[in-house]
C-alpha cells in the first residue's frame, strides 16, 4: 500500500521557469491537498480539492494551480517561478469531512529551490 | 477564525524524563484536535486525535494529549522520552463541523531528546 506518492524529491529551477509537482494517492480519499513548508511558520494550505473535478484555494493559492482529474491525482502547477516559492511542499489526503476529516496522509515531501 | 499556538519553538529534555509539548487553541465551535510528527526530510505523521470523550486521548510511540476545555489546550506528553522522539511536533484544530480542508496547524515545536 503506497499511501501518497510525491515525486520529484528535489527540484531546482530558474526564475520565470514552469513545472509541475506530481501527487498521487491509493487510498480512495475525496480529500487531496497541497501544503508548503517554511521555517518559522508551520504548514500553510496552498490549494485543496474535496473531489474530482472539485478544486478551491487555502490561504497562500498565488502563483499556484490545480486541477483533479481523478480521483487519485492532484498535481500542482508553479507557472512561473519566484524565489519565494523556494519551499518545502507537500501533498497529503484524507477523508474529507466528519470525523475522520483532519487524520491526513502525508507524501515524502518535495524540496524546491527557485534560484 | 480558529487558530493555534504552540508557544515553545523548542523543548529539551532528558531521555527516560516524561516531556510535554504545549498547545492552546481557538475555534468557534466544539474542536476536533490533532498532533502531528515530522521526522527529519520525511512527510508528517498522524499521531493522535480528540474527537469527543475521554479527555486523555493515547495514540501511537507512546504519546498522549491531555484535553482541557477550559484552558483551550492540547498538550501532548509522554512519561519517559526517548533520543528517537526527538522530531518536530505539530498541533492542528478544526472547527467540529468543517472538513480537511479547514484544519489550522501551529508552527511546530521542536523536541530535543538528549541521551
Amino acid at each position: 500500500n503506497a499511501g501518497v506518492t510525491q515525486t520529484p524529491k528535489f527540484q531546482v529551477l530558474k526564475t520565470g521557469q514552469s513545472m509541475t509537482l506530481q501527487c498521487a494517492q491509493d487510498m480512495n480519499h475525496e480529500y487531496m491537498s497541497w501544503y508548503r513548508q517554511d521555517p518559522g511558520m508551520g504548514l500553510r494550505l496552498i490549494h485543496y480539492s474535496v473531489g474530482a473535478g472539485i478544486t478551491d484555494q487555502g490561504e497562500v493559492p498565488n502563483g499556484y494551480n490545480v486541477s483533479r482529474s481523478t480521483t487519485e491525482d492532484f498535481p500542482l502547477r508553479l507557472l512561473s517561478a519566484a524565489p519565494s516559492q523556494t519551499s518545502v511542499y507537500f501533498c497529503a489526503s484524507s477523508y474529507s469531512s466528519g470525523t475522520g476529516g483532519g487524520k491526513l496522509f502525508f507524501g515524502s515531501g518535495t524540496q524546491l529551490s527557485v534560484l | 477564525a480558529q487558530s493555534v499556538a504552540q508557544p515553545e519553538d523548542q523543548v529539551n529534555v532528558a531521555e527516560g524524563n516524561p516531556l510535554t509539548v504545549k498547545c492552546t487553541y481557538s475555534v468557534s465551535g466544539n474542536p476536533y484536535l490533532f498532533w502531528y510528527v515530522q521526522y527529519p526530510n520525511r512527510g508528517l505523521q498522524f499521531l493522535l486525535k480528540y474527537i469527543t470523550g475521554d479527555n486523555l486521548v493515547k495514540g501511537s510511540y507512546g504519546f498522549e494529549a491531555e484535553f482541557n476545555k477550559s484552558q483551550t489546550s492540547f498538550h501532548l506528553k509522554k512519561p519517559s522520552a526517548l533520543v528517537s522522539d526527538s522530531a518536530l511536533y505539530f498541533c492542528a484544530v478544526r472547527d467540529e463541523g468543517g472538513g480537511a480542508d479547514g484544519l489550522t496547524f501551529g508552527k511546530g515545536t521542536h523536541l530535543i531528546i538528549q541521551p
